[in-house]
């Protein structure tokens, strides 16, 4: 079964930094792109971020582009947000997801299956 | 940049058919995704590459993209299938979401 843990939200103070981690089992993790997905309380779904297999490339969403980092350990299966510069709207719940498709040539052509069951992230004074 | 436009609600009687569109320009052109959040839960996919439904996705969804607009269908709609609809495709090198439709089964 494909299962996708995420960990490490928490409060914190805005301009501070936080690591998010999601624990990936049940599939070839190294042959699947993964992507971070975002919901702030009451609101829709955000992209965030998309990684690839090889952990080239990397994509983010304006939003966080130089303040995000996506990573990923495919020894340990895992994959990582490195999130500084934290500001009061990237209060979400954080969503890793597993990537089917692909990204090529700066085309993509996929969809995010499954996802994980969100870390909730505070950003607050 | 681009935008995808959901309608914020959708309302249905059970066994009806219910409609949900996404619209955006040249959508038709992409591929579209649709995912479906039930309150406190997180987000599965329903349809993908415009019409493919996943295995264990039950054939009362279905979906379709031409023009400038994407539609989730549900055809006999259940009570179980309220909740949240998402469409999603790519622009480029940057993944975008609808705003989300609720879907009430009334």
């Amino acid at each position: 079964e494909v299962q996708l843990v995420e960990s490490g939200g928490g409060l914190v103070r805005p301009g501070e930094s936080l690591r998010l981690s999601c624990a990936a089992s049940g599939f070839t993790f190294i042959s699947h792109s993964m992507t971070w997905v975002r919901q702030a309380p009451g609101k829709g779904l955000e992209w965030v971020a998309y990684i690839s297999g090889h952990g080239s490339p990397s994509y983010y969403a304006d939003s966080v582009k130089g303040r995000f980092t996506i990573s990923r350990d495919n020894v340990r299966d895992s994959l990582s947000l490195q999130m500084s510069s934290l500001r009061d709207e990237d209060t979400a719940v954080y969503y890793c997801a597993r990537v089917v498709g692909y990204c090529t040539g700066g085309v993509c052509d996929n969809w995010f299956d499954p996802w994980g069951q969100g870390t909730l992230v505070t950003v607050s004074s | 940049s681009y935008e995808l436009t959901q309608p914020p609600s959708v309302s249905v009687s059970p066994g009806q058919t219910a409609s949900i569109t996404c619209s955006g320009e040249k959508l038709g052109e992409k591929y579209a995704a649709w995912y479906q959040q039930k309150a406190g839960q997180s987000p599965i996919i329903i349809i993908y590459q415009d019409k493919k439904r996943p295995s264990g996705i039950p054939e009362r969804f279905s979906g379709s993209n031409s023009g400038n607009t994407a539609t989730l269908t549900i055809s006999g709609t259940q009570a179980m299938d309220e909740g949240d609809y998402f469409c999603q495709t790519w622009d480029g090198t940057t993944a975008v979401f609808g705003g989300g439709t609720k879907l009430t089964v009334l």
